[in-house]
């Protein structure tokens, strides 16, 4: 089936540095790709989505200079957190689509940021 | 906007049936994904509904009514394991999750 890599799995970084977290389809093309935010004992709150070779749309109240998307290929997508502060800590998920019906139908397997 | 409700909490004893149920208002709808999420882990795939009606895989049943805007996932003979929390998304060309209902198995 379908699988997803989201690397890394954990980071821990300073208060004002960026981190670069990178989502692939290893097997198949995704023409779509979803950014999720995930609180402790919250659900996933769609953050953007990217389309290859076109800008991400982004879902109100997310930031967009602040989470850099870039969908450059039909294999990978990165999410850039910008300038991190303690409150962007969360635990962060991508999902890939082909662009049928199946919407967000594949998830990787998520980054846990921890912001110091 | 979406507005997808379920319960947040439910418990049952290992062997039992539990029945989590989902209703939705969403201005778009193109079917309503289940996924089972572990502490600290992505969620993975347990169902897709399009169509009115029942769909059985194993021990996970999921039932859909586009009229009514319900959904429900139907787990049979609870295990420890299947302690989780299930997610309810309805696909309008994007997810839109509920907010998840943790389920809780006793011995």
């Amino acid at each position: 089936g379908a699988v997803v890599s989201q690397h890394p799995s954990r980071v821990i970084c300073k208060s004002g540095t960026s981190v670069k977290i990178e989502c692939r389809s290893l097997d198949f093309q995704a023409t779509t790709m979803f950014w999720y935010r995930q609180f402790p004992k919250q659900s996933l709150m769609l953050m953007a989505t990217s389309n290859e070779g076109s800008k991400a749309t982004y879902e109100q109240g997310v930031e967009k200079d602040k989470f850099l998307i870039n969908h450059a290929s039909l294999t990978l997508s990165t999410l850039t957190v910008t300038s991190a502060h303690p409150e962007d800590s969360s635990f962060y998920i991508c999902s890939a689509g082909t662009g049928g019906s199946d919407y967000g139908y594949t998830f990787g397997s998520g980054t846990r940021l921890t912001v110091v | 906007g979406q507005n997808i409700d379920q319960p947040t909490e439910m418990t049952a004893t290992e062997g039992a049936i539990v029945q989590i149920n989902c209703t939705y208002q969403t201005s778009g709808f193109n079917g309503l994904f289940w996924y089972q999420q572990h502490a600290g882990e992505a969620p993975t795939f347990l169902s897709y509904n399009v169509l009115d009606g029942l769909e059985e895989k194993g021990r996970f049943s999921s039932f859909l009514s586009r009229s009514k805007g319900y959904s429900y996932l139907l787990l049979k003979e609870l295990q420890m394991k299947d302690s989780a929390s299930y997610l309810c998304a309805v696909n309008d060309y994007k997810l839109s999750f509920g907010a998840g209902t943790t389920v809780t198995v006793r011995a």
